[in-house]
């Protein structure tokens, strides 16, 4: 069975900082790989996916995956961190059957300014 | 497109009574739906995935009669709360998907905090 892991429980950037979130996922083959955000109290929104082609993946509000098979991650990047970034982050793997995702235990980012 | 809605947002209720939490596709059909549970600061966790007409699959360890689901539209999936207890406090998410999503791709709504007291 497919897994997702995040390493880092909590980060703290600066704004205007740059960030990255780690991911990695246990998988046969290659997966479906989803990041989401969640601001509290709220449900999910999707900042970026990967299927297949181009490693590098552009999502909204300036976020940015990388897909590296050869050590099973799949890391979300942002440049410059705003104060409005702060929430909570998770990565999801899709596989098998029965379209389900599976999640990680997500990372919580503060920003400081 | 693809909105997700759910209701309430928020409910209180004691225990001992049911409680239906509602989830909608606004703009598309729904061939798939999924409930998930997530408790404070932890990750979402699958309870179940619902197809339009079709009884739920339940996720092992969730309880089927306590947590029951009704996919019975293509708009609209519910998830009642039978004789709701304290530790069933929780924040219910549900999500969808339709014939035109991609792989894995499924729509969150904004959540659903209950609260048994």
């Amino acid at each position: 069975a497919q897994s997702v892991t995040q390493p880092d429980i909590h980060i703290t950037v600066s704004e205007g900082a740059s960030l990255e979130l780690r991911c990695n996922y246990s998988y046969g083959a290659t997966p479906y790989l989803f990041w989401y955000v969640q601001s509290p109290g709220q449900g999910l929104q999707l900042l970026l996916k990967y299927f297949s082609g181009d490693t590098l993946v552009q999502g909204i509000k300036g976020f940015e995956a990388e897909f590296k098979r050869s050590q099973s991650s799949f890391n979300l990047r942002k440049p410059s961190v705003h104060w409005s970034d702060a929430a909570e982050y998770f990565c999801a793997v899709g596989a098998g059957t029965a379209s389900k995702l599976t999640f990680g235990t997500g990372t919580r980012l503060q920003v400081t300014l | 497109g693809a909105v997700v809605s759910q209701h309430p947002s928020w409910v209180i209720c004691k225990s001992g009574t049911s409680v239906k939490i509602e989830c909608r596709s606004l703009d598309f059909q729904a061939t798939t739906m999924f409930w998930y549970r997530q408790f404070p600061k932890q990750s979402l966790m699958l309870m179940a995935t619902s197809n339009e007409g079709s009884k739920a699959t339940y996720e092992q360890g969730v309880e089927k009669d306590k947590f029951l689901i009704n996919h019975a539209s293509l708009t609209l999936s519910t998830l009642t709360v039978t004789s709701a207890h304290p530790e069933d406090s929780s924040f219910y998410i549900c999500s969808a998907r339709d014939w035109a999503s991609g792989p894995y791709e499924q729509y969150f709504g904004p959540g659903t905090r209950l609260t048994v007291t």
